[in-house]
């Protein structure tokens, strides 16, 4: 298996362009977790999805961020418009229950400008 | 708010010797996990005990949970180079009403020096 894959890598944008990062999770898993990671705030979860459907959004701090997942093999994570405070590490993380180990993608590395 | 803490923030060791590493959380957990991160990549899952586990091995790794203390430890023996990392722990929090939500602590970061 492939792992999870994010898209892209890295990302370089302006104050108020709309930055999309992407998610394909490992097949088979059913819950998707999207995180972000600053060195000040450390690891935080921003939404989980669980068969597709949003469980939880709490974590995500303005409207400016969105989040679906039309199906079970992707997920995307919106920034609109993005801010200079939004510069982290993204990450998505898949399970195949809710409450089972997590699998981690290699991150988007976003700044934003 | 985060619900584990690790200690010490950063940990200096030589390659042979043990490096041990603690985790405090605030509420009633159902199961704790570690995890590790390298430089510039995602976490990736070291081992997990439940709330009714005290003491678990895997490999060279030796983690304990003390419910009573609202805390773990992580033991890594014999550590390698290879071993350098951020190490982390986490702990869910069952809110109910089918939510669920894995919170982070900020990480041990794990230097071994050849």
């Amino acid at each position: 298996d492939a792992g999870v894959i994010q898209s892209p890598r890295h990302e370089v944008t302006e104050m108020g362009q709309e930055v999309t990062l992407r998610c394909k999770p490992i097949s088979g898993h059913n819950s998707l977790f999207w995180y972000r990671q600053t060195m000040m705030r450390g690891l935080e979860l921003l939404i989980y999805f669980n068969n597709n459907v949003p469980i939880d959004d709490s974590g995500m701090p303005e409207d400016r961020f969105s989040a679906k997942m039309p199906n079970a093999s992707f997920s995307t994570l919106k920034i609109q418009p993005s801010e200079p405070r939004d510069s982290a590490v993204y990450f998505c993380a898949s399970s195949s229950r809710l409450e089972g180990t997590q699998y981690f993608g290699p991150g988007t590395r976003l700044l934003v400008l | 708010s985060q619900q584990g803490e690790e200690d010490p923030q950063a940990l200096s060791i030589q390659e042979g010797e043990n490096a041990t590493m603690n985790c405090s959380y605030k509420t009633s957990i159902n199961n704790l996990q570690w995890y590790r991160q390298n430089s510039g990549r995602g976490l990736v899952h070291l081992i997990l005990i439940r709330s009714n586990e005290r003491e678990k091995h895997s490999g060279r790794l030796r983690v304990t949970l003390d419910t009573s203390k609202k805390s773990s430890s992580l033991l890594i023996t014999a550590s390698r180079a290879a071993d350098t990392a951020s190490y982390f722990c986490a702990t869910d929090a069952n809110s109910g009403a089918g939510s669920y939500q894995l919170t982070f602590g900020k990480g041990t970061k794990l230097s071994v020096i050849p």
